[in-house]
């Protein structure tokens, strides 16, 4: 597609269930990025790959969420056992992580709600 | 590590006003700047960059300069519209790997 594409753009989940989120990033984008963005707050770093290594997992805030991607492509981060401070939301990024010189493009994110 | 440090707001101006919107760095070697901007409802996207120093990035009638002596890039403009309003991230990319440090963000909120 043209542009990053996150799914689902919104999701509503009781407390205490697991979630999944998905990035489609650009075609031939090899860096991915993804952020939370609570309300008031700015851009939380959570994971970056790199095709589909993770040299950066510092930013994910509990052992509940994971990260993965495959074939280079698409990513799914998952939350389990979901909290409520969890509600944020989630942006995905890609870039062709040609280093300092690689501008990112940002999906529309997912609003997730945790109830 | 990489930090980035910007004026919190919200600022609210009027039509027509100078804006300096303040954004200051640390970084080992040399980084790569940028200034992001999401308008209301939409996502982030890229305003301008300045990838070494003295380089000046301008957009929309947006500039900034890479100043190193300073480890700033402050966000100027000299005559806002109401079009404008938006919050504003400053952000960089360190030369060692690629992962984008992000400021808090900046909520600027232009009146007509």
């Amino acid at each position: 597609g043209a542009g990053v594409s996150q799914s689902p753009s919104n999701k509503v989940t009781e407390k205490g269930k697991d979630v999944e989120l998905r990035c489609d990033p650009i075609s031939g984008h090899t860096a991915l990025y993804w952020y939370r963005q609570s309300l008031g707050q700015g851009l939380e770093f959570l994971i970056y790959f790199q095709g589909n290594s993770a040299p950066d997992k510092s930013g994910l805030p509990s052992d509940r969420f994971s990260a993965e991607r495959t074939g280079g492509s698409v990513s799914t981060l998952t939350i389990q056992r979901t909290q409520q401070e969890d509600s944020a939301v989630y942006l995905c990024a890609s870039s062709s992580g040609q280093g300092s010189f690689a501008e990112a493009f940002f999906g529309q994110g997912t609003r997730l709600t945790v109830v | 590590g990489n930090s980035v440090t910007q004026m919190e707001g919200p600022v609210t101006l009027s039509e027509e006003a100078f804006l300096t919107i303040n954004c200051t760095y640390t970084a080992t070697g040399y980084p790569s700047l940028f200034w992001y901007v999401q308008y209301p409802g939409e996502g982030l996207q890229l305003l301008l960059k300045a990838t070494k120093a003295d380089d000046k990035g301008s957009n929309k009638g947006f500039e900034a300069t890479y100043r190193k002596e300073t480890t700033s890039f402050h966000l100027e403009k000299g005559s806002v519209q109401v079009s404008d309003s938006a919050v504003y991230f400053c952000a960089l990319i360190g030369n060692r790997d690629d992962k984008i440090i992000f400021g808090k963000g900046t909520r600027l909120h232009i009146l007509p």
